[in-house]
């Protein structure tokens, strides 16, 4: 059972916005910080969204983040067929001394 | 650039040992600033964080709690890379192995290596 938690599916026709969220727990909640990975089928995960709503370099704006003091949220607008993937939430846990991942979310692009 | 290049053997039996390698180039193991990763992925439990080696004047190292017992991370200055070795394996540890560069986040993750254990 992951630490984060994740819904494991969403669903959206192209176009459409989406959102999935990321529920934090207690050992992690007061961290001020939470991360995303997108996964695409068959390869590495690679940095999405880092420090709650920052986009590396290269990855199109509409992708987006957001964090509250419970949660996490992954928004992605004009939703693409190239969008389907998993995607993963990340944060350090003060307890664990580690890092948490949620069990990740698979998009599918109806 | 920073980019990694896993190798290792793929297939293990029960109570043997699991030894992966990290080759990096664009970046040096001994980097004040970066940590060195292990992060494993299987159907069952998702993505799992292993542990990491990082140099601050000095090594240091971070595993998880719940392999605390079994793992151990090492740099190797002369080759440029780190190493995960996993003792006492069991099919538990079936999974795709990723090495991966980060301090504060994960970025970037080398190809991976799926490493299964089987009698």
């Amino acid at each position: 059972q992951s630490v984060l938690t994740q819904p494991p599916s969403a669903s959206g026709t192209p176009g459409q916005r989406v959102t999935i969220s990321c529920s934090l727990s207690s050992s992690n909640i007061g961290n001020d910080y939470v991360f995303w990975y997108q996964q695409l089928p068959g390869t590495a995960p690679k940095l999405l969204i880092y420090r709650n709503n920052q986009r590396p370099s290269g990855v199109p704006d509409r992708f987006s983040g957001s964090k509250s003091d419970t949660s996490a949220s992954l928004a992605i607008s004009g939703l693409r067929s190239e969008d389907e993937a998993d995607y993963h939430c990340a944060a350090w846990d003060d307890s664990l001394s580690g890092w948490v991942f949620g069990g990740g979310t698979k998009l599918t692009v109806l | 650039q920073v980019q990694l290049q896993q190798s290792g053997p793929g297939l293990l039996k029960p109570s043997q040992t699991l030894s992966l390698t990290c080759a990096i180039s664009g970046d040096s193991v001994s980097s004040n600033s970066a940590a060195w990763n292990w992060i494993r992925q299987s159907p069952s439990r998702g993505l799992e964080w292993l542990g990491r080696t990082y140099y601050r004047s000095k090594w240091y190292n971070d595993y998880a709690v719940s392999l605390k017992s079994r793992i151990t991370i090492n740099p190797d200055t002369s080759k440029n890379q780190f190493s995960l070795q996993l003792n006492s394996v069991t099919p538990e540890d079936t999974a795709i192995y990723y090495c991966t560069q980060g301090s504060n986040w994960f970025d970037p993750w080398g190809l991976g290596t799926l490493v299964t254990v089987s009698s």
